[in-house]
């Protein structure tokens, strides 16, 4: 089945303690995204990644961190968590971002606790 | 970043009735996309308009991509129980970069009462 994976799906963390959320696409897409989603807030979009070792910065991207080593994976790393970035995170994906017919696939969300 | 404005941001109607929502932005798109949003889950696609005009239809829902290719609407016939959620429009300019940057709309919330 195509699908995005995300893990893990809840987190809680305590503040600077290093953590990673991995993402995984077995759709062979070249462009992935992390987008976080706060009330009122809709989905910013913090790191992208147009394909491997391609990365840039969205709109939010303080405090975050991304690698892309290989294709299928796109890990978004917070190297000292803050309590605001609790939030829900998603990875998407799609096929090319040369393809304007290529629509993101969202994965199911992280909720990251950070106290 | 840019968000597209979409309305209205609630609604909370009986089983059976249709439903309309829409976007807007200042600034022209190439590409409109639906997304509906479950509880606890991702954001899925529910339909893809790429011409000024089209008019879409996947089951009960209807979309169309505005003329002036700056909004686009989402209808829902005869809504169920299941329909409830966050719809997100989400549209991608003309040479937006190289990248398939999409710009959100900041959604609705679906509310159907059986």
């Amino acid at each position: 089945e195509a699908q995005v994976t995300q893990n893990p799906r809840y987190l809680i963390t305590v503040t600077g303690k290093k953590l990673t959320v991995t993402c995984s696409q077995n759709m062979n897409h070249e462009y992935m995204s992390w987008y976080r989603q706060d009330p009122g807030l809709g989905l910013r979009q913090i790191y992208y990644s147009m394909n491997v070792e391609v990365t840039d910065k969205g709109d939010v991207p303080e405090g975050y961190k991304v690698s892309r080593k290989e294709k299928r994976n796109f890990p978004l790393i917070l190297e000292s968590p803050s309590p605001n970035q609790t939030s829900l995170y998603f990875c998407a994906s799609s096929l090319g971002w040369r393809d304007r017919g290529s629509p993101l696939h969202f994965g199911n969300g992280t909720r990251l606790t950070v106290t | 970043g840019q968000q597209l404005n979409q309305s209205p941001q609630s609604m909370f109607i009986q089983e059976g009735e249709d439903v309309s929502m829409n976007c807007t932005s200042s600034s022209i798109f190439n590409t409109w996309l639906w997304y509906k949003q479950d509880p606890g889950e991702g954001p899925v696609l529910l339909i893809a308009l790429y011409k000024a005009g089209e008019l879409t239809s996947n089951g009960r829902l209807t979309a169309q991509f505005g003329i002036t290719r700056k909004d686009s609407f989402l209808n829902i016939s005869a809504s169920i129980p299941s329909d409830v959620g966050i719809y997100f429009c989400a549209g991608q300019r003309p040479g937006g970069g190289a990248t398939n940057k999409l710009i959100f709309g900041t959604g609705t919330l679906l509310a159907v009462q059986p």
